[in-house]
């Protein structure tokens, strides 16, 4: 079973400032299948990129995300207030979704 | 407008049985990989169960054999039964979409939750 581990645990940054978020796979992930959510209390979880790279549907552009093998980041540009969340990476393998513990990042 | 709404939490005890549910619409339950996650508080995002088009279903080892995923068609709703419920299942349960399967295999839309409480 492929574990992912995110981090930092959490991040403390200020609006307007870059945040880089780190997904690391216990093996080889196929890129087609990494994604990255935003979740706030008492909200659904929001798909912000699938694929790696792909944004999801009414994501901004500040929003991006690369990576292969074992290593992927979330990378979020000029930080607005609203981005501060927790931020879970997530693969699929064996018939099998597993999330990472997930990354909380907040206002410094 | 596509949704899914989950009901069916609640407070039950350890040892217990409760099945939730999430109606769908705007999309059919048959045509879609339909998962439910849960999100133990203070804790991360857990897969639970997935349930394809074609019928077959998947379980996480932590609740093999204990939780059952199903649909009803004509409905249009996605179910999860729960027995043997241990208090570690507290958690707020969501439905999940999965738009394409493979290669992707990613969650584009989510419900709102519903909290399971499992406590005597």
């Amino acid at each position: 079973e492929i574990v992912l581990t995110q981090s930092p645990g959490t991040l403390s940054l200020s609006p307007g400032e870059r945040a880089t978020l780190s997904c690391r796979a216990s093996q080889s992930v196929s890129s087609s299948s990494l994604a990255w959510y935003q979740k706030k209390p008492g909200q659904a979880p929001r798909l912000l990129i699938y694929g790696t790279s792909s944004r999801a549907t009414g994501i901004p552009d500040r929003f991006s995300g690369s990576g292969s093998g074992t290593d992927f980041t979330l990378s979020i540009n000029r930080l607005e207030p609203e981005d501060f969340a927790v931020y879970y990476c997530q693969q699929h393998g064996s018939s099998r979704y597993t999330f990472g513990q997930g990354t909380k990042l907040e206002i410094k | 407008e596509v949704q899914l709404v989950e009901s069916g939490g609640g407070l039950i005890q350890p040892g217990g049985s409760l099945r939730i549910s999430c109606a769908a619409s705007g999309l059919s339950v048959s045509r879609n990989y339909l998962s439910w996650v849960r999100q133990a508080p203070g804790k991360g995002l857990e897969w639970v169960s997935t349930l394809f088009s074609a019928g077959a279903t998947y379980y996480a080892d932590s609740v093999k054999g204990r939780f059952t995923i199903s649909r009803d068609d004509s409905k249009n709703i996605l179910y999860l039964q729960m027995n043997s419920l241990r208090a570690e299942d507290t958690a707020v349960y969501y439905c999940a979409r999965d738009p394409n399967g493979w290669p992707d295999w990613y969650f584009d839309l989510w419900g709102r939750g519903t909290l399971v409480t499992v406590s005597s």
